[in-house]
C-alpha cells in the first residue's frame, strides 16, 4: 500500500531552466493539493487539484507556475524559466475526498534548488 | 495576516520536561490537524481533532481542541530527543487546508 510518491527528491536546475516535479497520489486518490516550503518556514498552499480539474490555484504565482492533475499519470507542478528564489521543498498531500474529515497524506518532497 | 498563529515559533526543552504548543485560528475551527516534520523531510500526521472540547492523545502527546476560543494546544509530557522536530497545525478554510508557520521543537540532553 504505496504512500504518496514524488520524485524526483532532489532537482538541481540552473536559472532559466524548467522544473518539472511529480507526485502519484495514494492509489484511489482524486485530490492533490501542492505546497512549497522555503527555509526555516512553515507551508504555504499553492494549489488543490482534483482529476483534471484546478480547484484552487489561489496560492500559486502567477507568472511561470502550473499545475496539472490528468485523468491518468501523476500529479504535475511545473515551473518554468526557474529562479533563485523558487529553490524550495515542494510537497504534495492527497486525500480521497476533499480533507475536511479525513487526513491528508503526505509525500516526502522535492527539494528544487535553483543554481 | 496569517490564519492559523502558531505560538511558540520555537522552543528548547530540557529532556523530561513538558511543553505545550498552541494553535490560533482567525476562523471558526471546523476540524484541526497536528502534524510533525523532521528536518529535510515530509510530514506524519499526528492527530486530527473535530469536536469541541475534544482531545486526544497518543503516546506523550496531546491535542486538545477549543472551539469556542478557535483555538488548539499541543501538549508534550516528559520530552525526549526523539520529539524534536518541526510541529505544524492545519485547519481548512473552503477548498485549502492551510498550515500555521510550524513551532521548531529541540530538546536537549
Amino acid at each position: 500500500n504505496a504512500g504518496v510518491m514524488q520524485n524526483p527528491r532532489h532537482l538541481v536546475r540552473r536559472r532559466g531552466q524548467e522544473a518539472r516535479l511529480r507526485c502519484s497520489p495514494v492509489k484511489g486518490h482524486s485530490h492533490v493539493y501542492w505546497y512549497r516550503q522555503l527555509p526555516e518556514e512553515g507551508l504555504k498552499f499553492m494549489v488543490y487539484l482534483q482529476k483534471e480539474n484546478i480547484i484552487d490555484e489561489s496560492g500559486m504565482p502567477k507568472e511561470r507556475f502550473s499545475a496539472e492533475f490528468p485523468k491518468e499519470g501523476p500529479s504535475i507542478l511545473r515551473i518554468q524559466q526557474v529562479v533563485r528564489g523558487d529553490s524550495a521543498a515542494y510537497f504534495c498531500a492527497s486525500s480521497p475526498r476533499s480533507a475536511f474529515y479525513t487526513e491528508a497524506f503526505f509525500g516526502q518532497g522535492t527539494r528544487l534548488t535553483v543554481v | 495576516s496569517q490564519e492559523l498563529e502558531q505560538s511558540p515559533q520555537s522552543l528548547i526543552v530540557q529532556e523530561g520536561k513538558n511543553l505545550t504548543i498552541n494553535c490560533t485560528s482567525s476562523k471558526t475551527l471546523y476540524g484541526l490537524y497536528w502534524y510533525k516534520q523532521k528536518y529535510g523531510e515530509g510530514l506524519i500526521f499526528l492527530m486530527m481533532l473535530q469536536k469541541g472540547g475534544e482531545e486526544k492523545s497518543h503516546e506523550k502527546i496531546t491535542a486538545k481542541l477549543d472551539e469556542k476560543k478557535q483555538q488548539s494546544s499541543l501538549h508534550i509530557t516528559a520530552s525526549q530527543p526523539s520529539h524534536a522536530g518541526i510541529y505544524l497545525c492545519g485547519a481548512e478554510y473552503g477548498n485549502k487546508l492551510v498550515f500555521g508557520a510550524g513551532t521548531i521543537l529541540r530538546v536537549k540532553s
